[in-house]
């Protein structure tokens, strides 16, 4: 199973931009990257992945580098509704088997 | 996506007895899972259920332990036996489902808190 870095919190201001950190340096080459956020007393929630292409969506976007050992989760405006445990998941695809790690929380400052 | 629901919420309970935690999705899944988060820590996965076989538990959980039952395509049973004040902690059951345009996207319900006395 691939090993994820992230920092252990961040902090940002409403309505600015936010890039979330994750290194994956051991992940394999048919791994799909997935990002789940964790509101307060909530279960997690998909936000978005991805294996090779940058990819975007209605709530966040994903760089991946090229060489796939890092991913960057990219959420364009901080709302305080964005505070949160964000997860990054490298998921081998067809085995279904999360391993999640320790997280960034996030801050959203007003 | 798959909306889930968990009963009970949460629950207080005395060392020594059992609670069984039910988990229903809105539409019928092949894969669904367990959960642990301990306080303040991250998910550590149980095990997973599907329909028609055993669990399969994940390394330094035991089904003794945590007996799980999947009847049908949208409902599964955790039971956290004997409980000790070290199993409090979130209880979290999730679904797979393969929407179009997504691989492998589990969908994860509200959780069960647990507290032991």
């Amino acid at each position: 199973d691939a090993k994820t870095t992230q920092p252990n919190s961040m902090e940002s201001n409403e309505e600015e931009p936010v890039h979330l950190p994750c290194n994956h340096s051991t992940i394999s080459g048919t791994d799909y990257i997935h990002w789940y956020r964790q509101l307060p007393s909530q279960g997690p929630e998909y936000v978005i992945h991805g294996l090779t292409s940058n990819v975007n969506n209605r709530m966040a976007s994903l760089a991946i580098a090229e060489d796939r050992k890092s991913s960057t989760l990219i959420l364009h405006r901080a709302t305080l509704r964005d505070a949160a445990v964000y997860y990054c998941i490298p998921i081998l695809s067809g085995t279904y088997k999360y391993i999640f790690g320790t997280g960034t929380r996030l801050k959203v400052l007003a | 996506s798959a909306v889930i629901s968990q009963k009970p919420s949460r629950d207080i309970c005395q060392r020594g007895t059992s609670l069984t935690i039910q988990c229903q999705v809105d539409s019928q899944v092949t894969m669904m899972f367990w959960y642990r988060q301990q306080p303040g820590q991250s998910l550590t996965l149980i095990a997973t259920a599907n329909q028609g076989s055993e669990a399969t538990y994940e390394s330094g959980f035991v089904i003794d332990k945590f007996p799980i039952s999947r009847p049908n395509l949208t409902f599964s049973t955790l039971t956290v036996s004997n409980m000790s004040p070290e199993d409090s902690s979130i209880y979290l059951c999730s679904a797979e489902r393969s929407d179009p345009g997504r691989t492998d996207t589990q969908y994860f319900g509200p959780g069960t808190r647990l507290t032991v006395l």
